[in-house]
């Protein structure tokens, strides 16, 4: 089944301890990409991955990190979480990020910090 | 840049009712549009797509046109089941020095009542 799998689903840390939120996508994607969603504000994009080695900002990126060293996973590092990093992640993939192609999505982490 | 405008919500309806969700943009060039659904507890999926001016795009009853005069994608649907009640983004395809740049709107809360 072709799928976008995130981990954890759902985690709940302190202040400051560095964390991992993987995610893997099994369709041969070269386009991946990470983004936030909270309360009124919709989806914002944090960074995205036009290919393996190729990563850029996206509208929110402070306080993250990403890497891509291979086609299928894109994990999103939160080297010292603060409270307002609280908030519904989600990963998503496309064929090769170009903008006549939707976007296939994982089903969320929830993360809260303390 | 580029901007997407949904209407506010939640949009309460009975079951059978006529739904409407209202999405402009702004854009350069004639990006491709989407509407996504967003069912609880689960990451988003393509509903529906159009890819150039006057395209219609249909699935599960809903529609969208295209209009680039009016630079809208309404998201239409005749008769609303319980089963509809989800979160629904419209979104853009753009793309800004070969990289491929979505835009979302901030979603609206379609909730259907028996």
């Amino acid at each position: 089944e072709a799928q976008v799998t995130q981990n954890p689903r759902y985690l709940i840390t302190v202040t400051g301890k560095k964390l991992t939120v993987t995610c893997s996508q099994n369709m041969n994607h070269e386009y991946m990409s990470w983004y936030r969603q909270d309360p009124g504000l919709g989806l914002r994009q944090i960074y995205y991955s036009m290919n393996v080695e190729v990563t850029d900002k996206g509208d929110v990126p402070e306080g993250y990190k990403v890497s891509r060293k291979e086609k299928r996973n894109f994990p999103l590092i939160l080297e010292s979480p603060s409270p307002n990093q609280t908030s519904l992640y989600f990963c998503a993939s496309s064929p090769q990020g170009q903008g006549n192609q939707p976007q296939h999505f994982g089903d969320g982490t929830r993360l809260s910090i303390l | 840049g580029n901007s997407v405008t949904q209407m506010e919500g939640p949009v309460t309806l009975s079951e059978e009712a006529f739904l409407t969700i209202n999405c402009t943009y702004t854009a350069t060039g004639y990006p491709s549009l989407f509407w996504y659904v967003q069912y609880p507890g689960e990451g988003l999926q393509l509903l529906l797509k159009a890819t150039k001016a006057d395209d219609k795009g249909s699935n599960k009853g809903f529609e969208a046109t295209y209009r680039k005069e009016t630079t809208s994608f309404h998201l239409e649907k005749g008769s609303v089941q319980v089963s509809d009640s989800a979160v629904y983004f419209c979104a853009l395809g753009g793309s800004s020095g070969g990289s491929y740049i979505p835009t979302f709107g901030r979603g609206t809360s379609l909730i259907v009542h028996p």
